[in-house]
């Protein structure tokens, strides 16, 4: 089975351009997670969605951010307008748990860069 | 919110040494992961191991959960185990995963 399916792997962009990142989780998976990783501030959980539902999305920094899944199968993470200390690298990742604890599966991320 | 620390931060191996990578949790947990972080910045798991004890190749991994702590276990370990390892625990019924800091493993050949 493919795994979870992130793009851009890599992205460059100015400050104050719109950056979109896609993810598509493992088929069956129930819920969806992002997560941005900087060298200053570890792996940090920004939004996950359960059934396509957003359900905690705490961990957004701030407006500029937005995260949707129209379907089981798709889910965008927004950033308008972006600014260099967005640079990181986002992972999306997906878990076939409906309830307690579930194994969570990790895309290959996908590396931001705003100059 | 649940804290997790992982020790030691750093550590250094020849090749062919063992080693033991240590998480401890705040809180109980019903979740609990091992994640590898090689060089090229993959996430690969490792163990999803709540409780007891799990093996995988050289690989082992323990969870107390009544004390609050896992174990990994490397043993005769390749230069090909350099990374970072990452704990991640869930104290809730949400799959919401909290990250440690990482041990961050180098093996010299």
């Amino acid at each position: 089975d493919a795994g979870v399916i992130q793009s851009p792997r890599h992205e460059v962009t100015e400050m104050g351009q719109e950056v979109t990142l896609r993810c598509k989780p493992i088929s069956g998976h129930d819920y969806l997670f992002w997560y941005r990783q900087t060298m200053m501030r570890g792996l940090e959980l920004l939004i996950y969605f359960n059934n396509n539902v957003p359900i905690d999305d705490s961990g957004m920094p701030e407006d500029r951010f937005s995260a949707k899944m129209p379907n089981a199968s798709f889910s965008t993470l927004k950033i308008q307008p972006s600014e260099p200390r967005d640079s990181a690298v986002y992972f999306c990742a997906s878990s076939p748990r409906t309830s307690g604890g579930g194994e969570l599966f990790f895309g290959e991320g996908s590396r931001l860069t705003v100059l | 919110g649940i804290q997790v620390e992982q020790s030691p931060p750093d550590l250094i191996l020849q090749e062919g040494a063992n080693s033991t990578l240590r998480c401890n949790f705040s809180d109980s947990v019903n979740n609990l992961q091992w994640f590898h972080q090689n060089p090229w910045g993959q996430l690969i798991n490792l163990f999803y191991i709540p409780s007891g004890t799990k093996q995988n190749g050289r690989l082992s991994a323990t969870t107390v959960a009544t004390e609050r702590y896992s174990l990994l276990y490397i043993s005769s370990s390749q230069t090909t185990d350099s990374g970072v390892y990452f704990c991640a625990v869930s104290a809730s019924n949400t799959g919401k995963l909290i990250f440690g800091q990482g041990t961050t493993l180098q093996v010299k050949p």
